[in-house]
């Protein structure tokens, strides 16, 4: 069955940098646009970034614009979101999720999350 | 960005009870609204897609309908495993976006 497998959370410093990592399994991971969705603790769902099929084409929230990187590895089966210049408020759970829609987000799988807490 | 308005942001129901969530967004969205259920600690699950499709394994007691910025998800007859937090999501343009919730309660 399809199974997205995050890791690479943890505690870091204000202004470090993280990366998560997403593997997946049990479907044409190279056919699917992928997206990183993230959940404050006691919030609602916010959207990250999402990468074309390819890995062609990226778009970015504004709030992960010019400090977030997401990319992927079609021979490894595995998306990646490259966090740096951390803030506090970027503390949250962070989910993969393909998209049976490709590009636009029709999220029909989710990994279990990753928690990144940014804390001096 | 389009903005989705959930309400109520909170209800309260009984075994049994019809229940109904609405969704509005901010422009007209055609028919790309999804809705999901997430329950604590857990990831969401797709619902509903593109407004009125159930996705594969989800009990016939959910449904959804609307189209352009009015959208509704109803539970006819609420069971205790439907305890749960339901957001709406639009995808008709990029930032994908999500409504703020609706927290579902057992009365």
């Amino acid at each position: 069955q399809v199974q997205l497998v995050e890791s690479g959370g943890g505690v870091v410093q204000p202004g470090r940098s993280l990366r998560l990592s997403c593997v997946a399994s049990g479907f044409s991971f190279s056919s699917y646009g992928m997206h990183w969705v993230r959940q404050a603790s006691g919030k609602g769902l916010e959207w990250v970034a999402v990468i074309s099929y390819d890995g062609s084409n990226r778009y970015y929230a504004d709030s992960a614009k010019g400090r977030f990187t997401i990319s992927r590895d079609n021979s490894k089966n595995t998306l990646y979101l490259q966090m740096n210049s951390l803030r506090v408020e970027d503390t949250a759970v962070y989910y993969c999720a393909s998209s049976r829609s490709g590009w636009y987000g029709l999220f029909d799988n989710w990994g279990q999350g990753a928690l990144v807490t940014v804390s001096s | 960005d389009f903005q989705m308005t959930q309400s109520p942001s909170s209800l309260s129901a009984s075994v049994g009870d019809r229940v109904t969530i609405t969704c509005q967004a901010s422009q007209g969205i055609q028919k790309y609204l999804n809705w999901y259920q997430q329950k604590p600690g857990k990831a969401p699950k797709l619902l509903i897609y593109d407004a009125s499709n159930l996705e594969t394994g989800v009990p016939s007691r959910f449904s959804g309908s609307g189209f352009g910025t009015d959208f509704t998800l109803t539970i006819s007859s609420l069971q205790p495993e439907d305890i749960a937090t339901y957001y709406c999501q639009q995808y008709h343009n990029l930032p994908p976006t999500f409504g703020q919730g609706t927290k579902l309660e057992i009365k």
